[in-house]
């Protein structure tokens, strides 16, 4: 397997501007994340989904944030509008279960620079 | 999810045995105790879990006292390819629910090797 896939790798875009980042979770995993890394605070977990379904989105920053899971191979987390204060590292993970039991295996990430 | 306090930062010599304290005091009886490996422009990779005593497999060894407040990640013999920042995670699920905390991975240890 090719492991989790996320693209694009880096995007950098200006202020106010949509983002969508993707992410293709490993085949047969029913749990998937969605996690942000900066230097201030470090990895965080934005929303989780369980079997396509959203679990927890509480960890969302904001209304501008917002993620889908149309099937279970596909997801996306867009920035609608995006501002400087975004720019970090988004991390798209899956698991077989949301079980804390489970391994959670992370993509390479998308770097984001809003300017 | 049980809150983890572990070091900032750690400095050590390739060749010796490098060991990271994480200190988790309201750990609850269903919770397991999960360290996470991070290289730079990486996303994490689990790389050992434990519920008590002690876990080892070819990366690392786990000690948990029978308290288990705290764990102990236990790296021999490193390496320079071995700099990279250590999470601890503690918890039973991954499901968030209602918690006030959505921060999991947190900041981590960053272990730096020197030759």
């Amino acid at each position: 397997d090719a492991g989790v896939i996320q693209s694009p790798r880096h995007e950098v875009t200006e202020m106010g501007q949509e983002v969508t980042l993707r992410c293709k979770p490993i085949s047969g995993h029913n749990s998937l994340f969605w996690y942000r890394q900066t230097m201030m605070r470090g990895l965080e977990l934005l929303i989780y989904f369980n079997n396509n379904v959203p679990i927890d989105d509480s960890g969302m920053p904001e209304d501008r944030f917002s993620a889908k899971m149309p099937n279970a191979s596909f997801s996306t987390l867009k920035i609608q509008p995006s501002e400087p204060r975004d720019s970090a590292v988004y991390f798209c993970a899956s698991s077989l279960t949301s079980g804390a039991q489970e391994t959670q295996y992370f993509g390479p990430g998308t770097r984001l620079l809003v300017l | 999810l049980a809150k983890t306090t572990q070091p900032i930062s750690m400095d050590s010599y390739e060749g010796q045995e490098v060991n990271i304290t994480c200190s988790h005091n309201n750990i609850a009886t269903n919770d397991y105790i999960t360290w996470y490996q991070q290289f730079p422009s990486q996303g994490p990779r689990f790389i050992i879990q434990g519920y008590k005593t002690k876990v080892t497999n070819e990366v690392a060894s786990l000690f948990i006292p029978a308290d288990r407040k705290s764990s102990t990640l236990s790296l021999p013999r490193v390496s320079l390819s071995d700099t990279a920042v250590y999470y601890c995670l503690v918890g039973d699920t991954v499901l968030f629910g209602n918690r006030d905390d959505k921060i999991i991975f947190g900041k981590g240890t960053r272990l730096h090797i020197l030759p």
